[in-house]
């Protein structure tokens, strides 16, 4: 059973262009998060999306949007790249009416220069 | 808004140790709180759920207690292993928000 992926593993961008990052679910999970996470912070909430809906959202701006498709997997989408975006982006998957532990990918490493 | 704060930042023992991490968040209105760990450059593991019901989780040599009313958790670990070596963070979930995590202790058992 293939937990939750993440692609791609690392990602090298220059300030004002723009990256989208992808994410499956944990098989029978219908629910997508996303987090960012700065070199020796913890995870930042960005947003989180059920039946393709984004039903709630962290302090960050409109710069980073999101997707979530039929089959549950989802995308982060982030614009005009500032240096202040490198980090790694976590996507976590759960169901969303079950009290169980929310399942982390590996994270993609988003390097900007 | 929620802050977690965890302490100590970084802790350092010798195998075999029992050690004990600390997680403390500002609001108790906490549907629950889970511990994870985070190996170098990886993403998370859970580790331990404590629904808000709850005051402990035991699994292995972890075990997790919660007091919401002084807003506290701690992580106790039995008999630490260098395989134990790795940032443990804390999180809440408050009711109707999103996910708040502390910014980690990371533990380094030396064999």
């Amino acid at each position: 059973d293939a937990g939750v992926t993440q692609s791609p593993t690392h990602l090298i961008k220059t300030r004002g262009q723009q990256v989208t990052l992808r994410c499956s679910p944990k098989s029978g999970h219908d629910t997508v998060s996303w987090y960012q996470q700065a070199l020796g912070q913890g995870p930042q909430f960005i947003f989180q999306y059920y039946e393709e809906e984004e039903r709630q959202r962290g302090n960050f701006p409109d710069r980073f949007s999101g997707h979530q498709f039929p089959n549950y997997s989802s995308e982060l989408n982030v614009n005009a790249l500032l240096l202040g975006d490198s980090a790694l982006y976590l996507c976590a998957s759960s169901l969303l009416h079950d009290n169980q532990p929310q399942h982390f990918g590996d994270g993609t490493r988003l390097s900007i220069l | 808004k929620q802050e977690v704060t965890q302490i100590p930042a970084a802790l350092s023992v010798p195998e075999g140790e029992n050690l004990v991490l600390n997680c403390s968040f500002t609001d108790s209105a906490i549907y629950n709180l889970q511990w994870f760990r985070q190996d170098p450059g990886k993403g998370l593991t859970s580790l331990l759920l404590i629904q808000s019901s709850q005051r402990e989780q035991t699994s292995g040599r972890l075990n997790a207690s919660l007091d919401k009313s002084s807003g506290r958790s701690t992580l106790y670990i039995a008999a630490s292993q260098p395989g134990d070596s790795a940032t443990y963070l804390c999180a809440t979930f408050p009711w109707g928000n999103d996910m708040r995590f502390g910014a980690g202790t990371r533990l380094t058992v030396k064999p």
